[in-house]
């Protein structure tokens, strides 16, 4: 089963057209939600760890926040240099020697 | 921040032959290293986990004798696949944990694997 699913697939944004990304997961006792950037044919570029419900973390244009259930990544006014797949992950307690499980990602696009 | 490295970042090799890639950490030392693939389009999958000094612990459906890994120093992990296949094509990344922070992993920039 889907433990960790993000929505949209893909998404176009114009530039200076703020939208948010999501990130939804089933999986309890959550050590830690990750996010990340990957540009295409390099790794995931490390930007966000949330803990615990209720925080929040920012990044230049970037915010994501957290909740029982999911998270979001928050784009503000975005920039054609923010094209990239947005891909978010999980730590949970349990997890074999703390192997994240990743969602399938959400490609951002924007256009000037 | 931490430095995750690969080599080669891209291999091209026939059928049958065996190929190596190299995940080093370059500014600390990685307890624990993970081997992930990725298709096209596809989320990064857990292979294995290494820890230096230790036989690697490989995910379900992983062939251990296709795919060795080998943590022989606290910065340096490999991953050989051997009698590589067409099937086998895909982007191998790795990452590396460090001993201060057990949550956080610090991914390399992934090496691309075509077995023709």
């Amino acid at each position: 089963e889907d433990q960790v699913t993000q929505s949209p697939e893909a998404l176009r944004l114009q530039e200076g057209e703020s939208s948010s990304l999501n990130c939804s997961y089933t999986v309890s006792g959550l050590r830690g939600l990750f996010w990340y950037r990957q540009d295409p044919g390099k790794g995931p570029e490390f930007l966000f760890t949330l803990y615990s419900a209720g925080e929040e973390k920012e990044k230049e244009r970037l915010k994501a926040t957290l909740t029982k259930k999911e998270s979001f990544l928050h784009i503000t006014a975005p920039k054609p240099e923010d094209s990239a797949t947005y891909l978010c992950a999980v730590l949970f307690y349990g997890g074999s020697q703390g192997n994240l499980i990743f969602g399938k990602g959400t490609k951002l696009s924007v256009k000037p | 921040g931490a430095v995750v490295s690969q080599h080669p970042s891209r291999v091209i090799c026939k059928s049958g032959t065996s190929v190596k890639i190299e995940c080093r950490s370059l500014d600390f030392q990685a307890t624990t290293m993970f081997w992930y693939r990725q298709f096209p389009k596809q989320s990064l999958m857990l292979m294995a986990t290494s820890n230096e000094g230790s036989k690697a612990t490989y995910e379900q459906g992983v062939e251990k004798d296709k795919f060795l890994i080998n943590h022989a120093s606290l910065t340096l992990s490999t991953l050989t696949v051997t009698s590589a296949h067409p099937e086998d094509s895909s982007f191998y990344i790795c990452s590396a944990r460090e001993m201060r922070d057990l949550n956080e992993q610090f991914f390399g920039p992934g090496t691309r694997l075509t077995v023709l």
